[in-house]
């Protein structure tokens, strides 16, 4: 396993048009969450699945943003209309939760880092 | 509410040299896990440490120190002998039990360049 995989590394759009994202969790990790991160700020929590169930979505996320995990395995996050305000780097990470709750922690991807002009 | 406060936001240091980053964090609730992250110019977030709140004990790992102290909410990161290859910025985090660890607060980093 190669660790948290994400794609595209770079996008740079137009103002107003949609863009996706990929990410591609450790296969054996049911947990998946989407950060995003400003320049000079540390990843603000933006949503996570737990397998194909997206279970809480943060105020961040306007109506713009959706995020989707098909079968529980990669996900996508797709920004619709956007904004210079959403010009970051979009994290994704993953990690183990089991029966017993026990924390193993994350693992991020590289991230997509998002210019909108 | 739960916060992560880095009051130093950029540091530099002659290699060699030790570097201490602080970190202090509030929460309402006894049980949570602390950690420090490192973010290189490659931009990918690397794990280096995870303690839980009941683990009080100090760790070092080769260069590396933290220093938990819940009687100041503190959980400080210390580089000895700094190189330059530990330029980066250092983040620190906080999750709880009560959300289950399922959301990582992050501190504002603190960026370090550790000059030749």
């Amino acid at each position: 396993d190669t660790g948290v995989s994400q794609n595209p590394r770079h996008k740079i759009t137009k103002r107003g048009q949609n863009v996706t994202f990929r990410c591609d969790p450790i296969s054996e990790h049911n947990r998946l969450y989407w950060y995003r991160q400003t320049l000079g700020q540390g990843p603000e929590f933006l949503t996570y699945f737990q397998n194909e169930a997206q279970l809480e979505k943060s105020r961040l996320l306007s109506d713009r943003f959706s995020a989707e995990r098909p079968k529980g395995s990669f996900s996508t996050l797709e920004i619709q209309r956007t904004e210079q305000g959403d010009s970051a780097m979009y994290l994704c990470a993953s990690s183990l939760s089991d029966h017993n709750q026990i924390y193993y922690g994350y693992t991020f991807g590289s991230g997509t880092r998002l210019t909108v002009v | 509410a739960q916060k992560v406060t880095q009051a130093q936001t950029e540091i530099s240091v002659v290699e060699k040299e030790d570097v201490t980053l602080d970190c202090v964090y509030e929460t309402r609730d006894t049980t949570y896990y602390l950690f420090w992250y490192k973010q290189p110019p490659s931009g990918e977030l690397v794990f280096l440490i995870r303690r839980n709140s009941f683990d009080e004990q100090n760790e070092i790992s080769g260069r590396y120190s933290w220093n938990f102290q819940k009687s100041t909410s503190s959980f400080n990161f210390t580089i000895t002998a700094s190189q330059v290859v530990d330029s980066a910025v250092y983040f620190c985090a906080l999750s709880e039990a009560k959300t289950s660890y399922d959301k990582v607060i992050f501190g504002p980093g603190t960026s370090l360049s550790v000059i030749p």
